[in-house]
């Protein structure tokens, strides 16, 4: 268990409102990730965190912002989320470095209505 | 699209069998990933190969790389109700360590 946590597992929300995704982590690990899984398209990647205050973008980025500013937490946010943003959301953490395998949480469902 | 493409999307197959996935990606890769997904549940890692290698057995699992086609392969042999499951293929691209991205999956039913 490499001891990550996502909350909220589930949540409901209006078009045009704010929605911020929090994964965190036990272990002090530098890598951090937020995917987006929709039928027909597996996982997508929306921003990667390579440590405090440094994040890159994914494949899929627009309309998603995120945040790091202590090792442990990685928001994930929704400025003005939209339909097309229902989802599940997953974060995942790297315990062998930027290239090694990644343990998943066990993901935020997000509605947007 | 740097996606990793998985072919079949769906194999249905009886316990016992032999359950074969591909994975084909678009360029040079610092390695591959293979994990494995439960209905509802987040992704479990199973497998990575280097890119300077050919071929990686874990217990009855047995990954190939062919970097000259750009592809790899899954293989579970005398595969087991309990091996249901999404199987996705991820890549980490040369020059981009940090980055993984992932395959549309392959879903597997393996019936009893």
């Amino acid at each position: 268990d490499a001891g990550i946590t996502q909350s909220p597992r589930h949540k409901v929300t209006e078009t045009g409102t704010p929605v911020t995704l929090r994964c965190h982590q036990t272990e002090n690990h530098r890598y951090m990730y937020w995917y987006r899984q929709d039928p027909g398209h597996g996982l997508r990647l929306i921003h990667y965190s390579y440590g405090v205050k440094d994040t890159d973008k994914g494949e899929v980025s627009d309309g998603y912002s995120v945040s790091r500013s202590k090792t442990e937490d990685f928001l994930l946010t929704l400025e003005s989320a939209t339909s097309s943003q229902t989802s599940v959301y997953f974060c995942a953490i790297a315990v062998t470095g930027g290239a090694g395998e990644l343990f998943f949480g066990e993901g935020s469902r997000l509605t947007v209505l | 699209s740097q996606q990793g493409e998985e072919d079949p999307q769906a194999l249905s197959i009886q316990e016992g069998e032999n359950a074969t996935m591909n994975c084909s990606y678009k360029t040079s890769i610092n390695n591959l990933q293979w994990y494995r997904q439960n209905s509802g549940r987040g992704l479990v890692h199973l497998i990575l190969i280097r890119s300077n290698e050919r071929e990686k057995h874990s217990g009855r699992l047995r990954v190939t790389l062919d970097t000259s086609k750009k592809s790899s392969s899954l293989l579970i042999t005398a595969s087991r109700a309990a091996d249901t499951a999404s199987y996705f293929c991820a890549t980490v691209f040369y020059n981009q360590g940090g980055k993984l991205i992932f395959g549309q999956g392959t879903e597997l039913s393996v019936k009893p």
